[in-house]
């Protein structure tokens, strides 16, 4: 089945560093990979997504490139702010068909808490 | 604010017991997922309904269960409750079926079991 591993953390940083938390997935067929946040005390929020091969998400400054070659897709951020503090969630969604064809299947989220 | 509206925020309850999670999607989205969110497990898809069936299922326990009414919102049942069933809840909402369309997540509800 489908499954999305994620760097393990806490990741802390100091305010303006740059970011990196891998991602990396494996599934049938072409899915389409997204990452959500989740700030202290509420839900999840969808970040960027990208839906095939080569394609990159980009939101508040964040970045994801798809790369099927090493079924990754690392997010990315230049220069880290304190209010990016808080769990990110790298998921995917499998294609059409089958039983399970709406979920998203999660990677266990990575902690980010960035010092000023 | 993601348009998607859970309640209650938080419940607590005992051991044996069934409670009722609810779920309204955003405006015009016709399909409403389930997952929960617990320490050992992470997030987990639940069920899947859209416009009223139900579409796709995942690691959902027998005494679990999920409706979707004509109004478009959601009801997560839990019953015969038990510790390990402490968790958040968390539902969303797409527009419709592609893969492509985006989940939009509610809050959640805290359930916590004694």
């Amino acid at each position: 089945g489908n499954s999305v591993t994620q760097m393990e953390g806490p990741v802390t940083l100091s305010e303006e560093a740059f970011l990196t938390i891998n991602c990396t997935y494996t599934a049938t067929g072409y899915p389409s990979l997204f990452w959500y946040v989740q700030y202290p005390g509420e839900g999840l929020q969808l970040l960027l997504k990208a839906t095939k091969a080569d394609d990159k998400g980009s939101n508040k400054g964040f970045e994801a490139t798809y790369r099927k070659e090493t079924t990754s897709f690392h997010l990315e951020k230049g220069s880290v702010q304190v209010s990016d503090s808080a769990v990110y969630f790298c998921a995917l969604r499998g294609n059409a068909g089958g039983t399970s064809y709406g979920k998203l299947t999660f990677g266990q989220g990575t902690i980010l808490t960035v010092h000023p | 604010d993601s348009g998607v509206t859970q309640t209650p925020k938080h419940l607590i309850t005992a051991t044996g017991q069934r409670v009722t999670l609810r779920c309204s999607p955003r405006s015009g989205d016709l399909s409403v997922y389930w997952y929960q969110q617990s320490l050992d497990q992470g997030l987990q898809f639940l069920i899947q309904y859209y416009n009223g069936e139900e579409r796709a299922k995942g690691n959902i326990l027998e005494r679990f269960s999920a409706q979707q009414f004509p109004d478009l919102h959601s009801e997560l049942n839990l019953s015969s409750l038990e510790l390990g069933d402490s968790a958040l809840y968390f539902c969303a909402s797409s527009a419709l079926l592609a893969e492509q369309e985006t989940q939009y997540f509610g809050p959640g509800t805290r359930l916590l079991v004694l």
